[in-house]
């Protein structure tokens, strides 16, 4: 058990819907990072946070967004959902905020299966 | 820009035998190293990291060797198990990079008994 949270473990939803993803990272972390594991594209980075502020974007859909909140959980909003959304999203946590090299924790993950 | 490249999977081997998945890396600066494993149905989890050339990473069994003349990180086991089957990921981190963790794209392992 990593310590890191993430509800719901299954989602099924429509196209065109929205739904969100919510991560609670390790006591004493301030990092969150959210990823999403498709069988094609692999292990694709989209947003860090820390401390409630952003730090770091990657490969996020302008319809994605994310935030952190002052209890450090964060949440992943995904809307106008596409067939190709489906996937697996993955929540980790670091205690550091892209100073030095850190160690991330990650979530189970919530598997989105959009229909 | 940094990169990771990992060998392509899968990799199918009986119990016992030796593994080793190679990953070499692009980075502008002076990285730190880890290999993440991800068992079915799970996430990722730290399995050995090294932060510094010629330091050598170990955990269960595995381990790795950071090679800057090289520039790899190859994870080897000498003998594994049917519960090594997983999803191994070689991934960096560096300052140039704003030490953001780039992820190889993974090498998934079958282990037969």
């Amino acid at each position: 058990d990593s310590g890191v949270t993430q509800t719901p473990k299954h989602l099924i939803t429509a196209t065109g819907q929205r739904v969100t993803l919510r991560c609670s990272p390790r006591s004493g972390d301030l990092s969150v990072y959210w990823y999403q594991q498709s069988l094609d594209q692999g292990l694709q980075f989209l947003i860090q946070y820390y401390n409630g502020e952003e730090r770091a974007k990657g490969n996020i859909l302008e319809r994605f967004s994310a935030q952190q909140f002052p209890d450090l959980h964060s949440e992943l909003n995904l809307s106008s959902l596409e067939l190709g959304d489906s996937a697996l999203y993955f929540c980790a946590s670091s205690v550091g905020g892209g100073g030095a090299p850190d160690t991330q924790y990650f979530g189970p993950g919530t598997r989105l299966t959009v229909l | 820009g940094n990169s990771v490249t990992q060998m392509e999977g899968p990799v199918t081997l009986s119990e016992e035998a030796f593994l080793t998945i190679n990953c070499t890396y692009t980075a502008t600066g002076y990285p730190s190293l880890f290999w993440y494993v991800q068992y079915p149905g799970e996430g990722l989890q730290l399995l050995l990291k090294a932060t510094k050339a010629d330091d050598k990473g170990s955990n269960k069994g595995f381990e790795a060797t950071y090679r800057k003349e090289t520039t790899s990180f190859h994870l080897e086991k000498g003998s594994v198990q049917v519960s090594d089957s997983a999803v191994y990921f070689c991934a960096l981190s560096d300052r140039t990079g704003g030490f953001k963790t780039i992820f190889g794209a993974g090498t998934r392992l079958f282990v037969k008994a």
